[in-house]
């Protein structure tokens, strides 16, 4: 079993729709959650990081975390065509009990267009 | 700020040749980067760890001896692939931890596409 589980899609939606991106994952010691946007053939760009459980809002991304139920999501509101990209979840493996410092484990991918 | 440059950005060489790859932090100083290889339609695999000063750090199933990582600056990381084949082309993505932040937050170049015929 994956770490991190993630729909790689392709998910395809008109513009203007609500997008909802999800990723799953199986190690409870993750703290800090983190969506990453890349686009083809880029690297990966931080959108937005998540401590612990709870919801993070900014502009038209909201970020949730459930510890609980192990999973989180990206919601995209107003998509736009330039929100066409592929996002990737990502988490913090915690190193030696720190939780802040360690390696990111990402998950496949979920490649999303946006069409006109 | 925390901005990370990779070059070359696209390289094309023969099979058994080596290709050296540069990662730069361009406005702050990295003790830790990061070096990542991505196949089509795949995630990022973390291959090693590189701290200044020191020797990498490999992640299980990444040959040392074929992937050569030098640390030798606070600004630059240098990947050489020795003797690349064919199954060696992939894009590869280093990253550079900016410190003082709540947490070490890790900023990604923009990638070496790597092609071995």
């Amino acid at each position: 079993q994956k770490e991190v589980e993630q729909d790689p899609g392709p998910l395809s939606v008109p513009e203007g729709a609500i997008v909802s991106l999800n990723c799953t994952y199986s190690n409870s010691a993750f703290q800090y959650f983190m969506w990453y946007r890349q686009y083809s053939r880029k690297g990966p760009e931080l959108l937005m990081y998540t401590y612990s459980s709870g919801n993070k809002e900014d502009g038209r991304f909201t970020a949730q975390v459930d510890k609980s139920s192990k999973y989180i999501s990206l919601f995209i509101r107003d998509s736009q065509p330039s929100d066409s990209a592929t996002y990737l979840c990502a988490m913090i493996r915690p190193d030696f009990g720190s939780s802040n410092t360690g390696k990111l484990i990402f998950g496949q991918g979920t490649t999303l267009q946006v069409k006109p | 700020g925390a901005v990370v440059s990779q070059h070359p950005s696209w390289v094309i060489c023969k099979s058994g040749t080596s290709v050296k790859i540069e990662c730069r932090s361009l406005d702050f100083q990295a003790t830790t980067m990061f070096w990542y290889r991505q196949f089509p339609k795949q995630s990022l695999m973390l291959m090693a760890t590189s701290n200044e000063g020191s020797k990498a750090t490999y992640e299980q199933g990444v040959e040392k001896d074929k992937f050569l990582i030098n640390h030798a600056s606070l600004t630059l990381s240098t990947l050489t692939v020795t003797s690349a084949h064919p199954e060696d082309s992939s894009f590869y993505i280093c990253s550079a931890i900016s410190s003082g932040r709540a947490y070490n937050e890790q900023f990604f170049g923009p990638g070496t596409r790597l092609t071995v015929l």
